[in-house]
């Protein structure tokens, strides 16, 4: 069975300091992995997506992702982080069953920016 | 621009009075989703369709209904909304084929339940 893991469900980080939002998965197909961000009360927003080809995918505000096949992992990082990154980033994972992708979903982590 | 929208954006119901959260999308995409939503979780996936053929998650309760007329729209109803419904609301699209894992989703509609 497939199953993605965020084991921080928060990360307090000062502003402009770097931040890492750690993903790992299991899964014994072949994915694709994405992070998700949601800012308060709103829907969720796609900021970033792992398909093929380069294992770094970057999104247009400064968060960067790589995918380690090795370590099963896709974790998030930027490199100087502002207070409107404060938000609830998903990692999600779709693969092929029976014909249909299915997308599953990691617990969330809340990114609190310090002043 | 090609979206996913949501109305309304915020909708307060009573206990046990019927309630219809809409849903339509200018992506042309055929397959549409309803996701639930509670604080600080994941989404959970509710039911899709797939054109017009409708997939229920087998623990989806049966106090929520869905109907898709036609391929632009998606509606949620859920019969006798209780406490532990309120909740924010998804609606999601993707293509079928190769595309299918990439879903769009809309601004979400937050239910209260009074």
């Amino acid at each position: 069975a497939q199953s993605v893991t965020q084991l921080d469900s928060q990360v307090p980080v000062f502003e402009e300091a770097p931040v890492e939002l750690r993903c790992n998965y299991s899964s014994s197909v072949s994915v694709y992995l994405f992070w998700y961000v949601q800012y308060p009360n709103q829907g969720l927003q796609l900021l970033l997506k792992y398909l093929s080809g380069s294992t770094l995918v970057e999104s247009i505000n400064g968060f960067e992702a790589e995918f380690n096949k090795s370590q099963t992992s896709f974790h998030l990082r930027k490199p100087s982080v502002h207070i409107s990154d404060t938000a609830e980033y998903f990692c999600a994972v779709s693969y092929l069953e029976d014909s249909n992708y299915q997308l599953i979903w990691g617990a969330g982590t809340k990114l609190i920016i310090k002043p | 621009d090609a979206m996913v929208i949501q109305n309304p954006r915020y909708q307060v119901t009573q206990f046990g009075k019927p309630v219809t959260l809409s849903c339509s999308q200018t992506l042309n995409h055929n397959v549409m989703y309803w996701y639930q939503q509670k604080s600080s979780q994941a989404p959970k996936l509710l039911f899709h369709y797939y054109d017009k053929d409708f997939n229920n998650e087998a623990d989806t309760p049966d106090n929520f209904q869905s109907r898709r007329p036609n391929t632009s729209f998606c509606f949620l109803d859920i019969r006798s909304p209780g406490l532990g419904d309120a909740a924010m609301y998804l609606c999601a699209t993707s293509t079928s084929g190769t595309d299918t894992y990439e879903q769009y989703f809309g601004p979400g509609t937050r239910l209260t339940v009074t």
